[in-house]
């Protein structure tokens, strides 16, 4: 059971370069989101999703997009790369909310990504 | 006023003893509580749910105050595999999203 993999783990893009940041689960999670936590700060929600076919924006969307077509999938795609986005890119998953309120995420192991 | 609020530390803490610390939370809604652990470079780990009644895990325990609202985590007996980031997380009253505080950095040292 692999849970959540990110791939890839490093990346080193020049500026106004696009990539794709791929994110799987296996545990069959409907909610899945797209965090990125910046040196010595907290992590910030960019975008989420609920289920396949649904996203929405979080915190810090801008410079970001993605797509929900299954429910193990869940890519970010950065556009035209600034150097602003130079930090640790986390997917999550969970189950939906139970009769307690929200379930704790799964992490996958982040993607570094340096913008030059 | 930040929607989850922790002291970032590092709290030092001898190897052995008791540390425990606080996190604010400022929605009164919310129901979800948890704190995480993210060790150096690594992803966040859930270490434990926090719990009205409160609740023990091993050498963890966390306690909820709804009044106050503040969950807390102590940690007896330390130990060196202990330092780390402890992440508060709370959820938002509506919705399906976790809000991350910024962690608190403890050091156990020998």
């Amino acid at each position: 059971n692999a849970g959540v993999t990110q791939t890839p783990k490093f990346r080193i893009l020049k500026i106004g370069q696009s990539m794709t940041l791929q994110c799987t689960q296996d545990m069959n999670h409907n909610y899945m989101y797209w965090y990125r936590q910046d040196p010595g700060m907290g992590l910030k929600l960019i975008y989420y999703s609920v289920g396949a076919g649904i996203t929405d924006k979080g915190e810090v969307p801008n410079g970001y997009n993605v797509s929900r077509s299954t429910t193990e999938d869940f890519p970010l795609r950065l556009e035209l790369a600034a150097p602003s986005q130079t930090s640790v890119y986390f997917c999550a998953s969970s189950y939906s909310r139970g009769p307690l309120g929200q379930y704790g995420y799964t992490f996958g192991s982040g993607t570094r990504l340096t913008v030059v | 006023r930040k929607e989850v609020e922790q002291d970032p530390g590092p709290f030092n803490v001898p190897e052995g003893a008791t540390v425990a610390f606080n996190c604010t939370y400022s929605n009164s809604a919310s129901q979800s509580f948890f704190w995480y652990r993210q060790d150096c470079r690594k992803e966040p780990k859930l270490l434990m749910s926090v719990y009205s009644s409160g609740n023990e895990d091993g050498r963890f325990t966390a306690q909820l105050n709804r009044a106050s609202q503040y969950i807390s985590l102590l940690i007896r007996d330390s130990k060196l595999s202990d330092s780390a980031t402890y992440l508060c997380v709370v959820n938002k009253a509506a919705g399906n999203k976790l809000t991350f505080g910024g962690g608190t950095r403890v050091l156990v040292k020998p």
